[in-house]
């Protein structure tokens, strides 16, 4: 069975930075292309960017390409998302999932939440 | 960036129903348009990819067609088990953008 499980979301003052993790299990991790998505509070998806199977490629939304960095452990099977400079509208539940070979994320982890605020 | 315009914002519907929601790209995307689920407290759920590919256990009753700049998901007898906010994204030209999500509540 495919799982994707995130972790390290919580309160996080204003300025500061936070890492998540997410720990994949299931399936051939070094295999497939990995992906971050978030969503702010009653709001929708927002695709955060993506690493290839070697980390050789990361693609990333512009507006988050200087706060946000992605990477992956794949002798941890782990991917990363370090966040800095974080502010209120970085408020939200972080997604992780994986990318199957036609690069459509065809599996997702449960969420993690991250809290901004003083 | 691709903006992903979809309509309606919502739609009130009866166990039965035939229900069609729209999607419309900025730009053309070809056929890299992909469909998602998510029922509340849940993370999102893929159904369809490429615009008109069922996902492996995606039941029939959903479908998407589309290219271009124009797509469309339907699902062609609500259950009640499919009241959700259904999102497309395009992964044509980075960065990939999702549209807004169409909710489906009870009538």
């Amino acid at each position: 069975e495919v799982k994707l499980v995130e972790s390290g979301g919580g309160l996080v003052q204003p300025g500061r930075s936070l890492k998540l993790s997410c720990a994949a299990s299931g399936f051939s991790f070094n295999d497939y292309w990995m992906g971050w998505v978030r969503q702010a509070p009653g709001k929708g998806l927002e695709w955060i960017g993506e690493i290839n199977q070697d980390s050789s490629t990361i693609n990333y939304t512009p507006s988050l390409k200087d706060k946000f960095t992605i990477s992956r452990d794949n002798a941890q099977n782990t991917l990363y998302l370090q966040m800095s400079k974080l502010g209120s509208e970085d408020t939200a539940i972080y997604y992780c999932a994986r990318e199957d070979f036609e690069y459509v994320m065809d599996a997702w982890g449960q969420g993690a939440s991250v809290t901004v605020s003083s | 960036d691709i903006v992903m315009t979809q309509s309606p914002t919502s739609m009130s519907i009866s166990v039965g129903d035939r229900v069609t929601m729209n999607c419309k790209a900025s730009q053309n995307v070809g056929s890299n348009v992909d469909w998602y689920q998510q029922k509340t407290g849940q993370s999102p759920k893929l159904l369809i990819y490429k615009a008109s590919n069922r996902y492996t256990g995606v039941p029939d009753r959903f479908t998407g067609s589309g290219s271009g700049t124009d797509f469309t998901f339907t699902i062609s007898n609500m259950q009640a088990e499919d009241l959700a906010v259904y999102y497309c994204m395009q992964s044509n030209s980075y960065p990939n953008t999702f549209g807004a999500g169409t909710k489906l509540e009870l009538k």
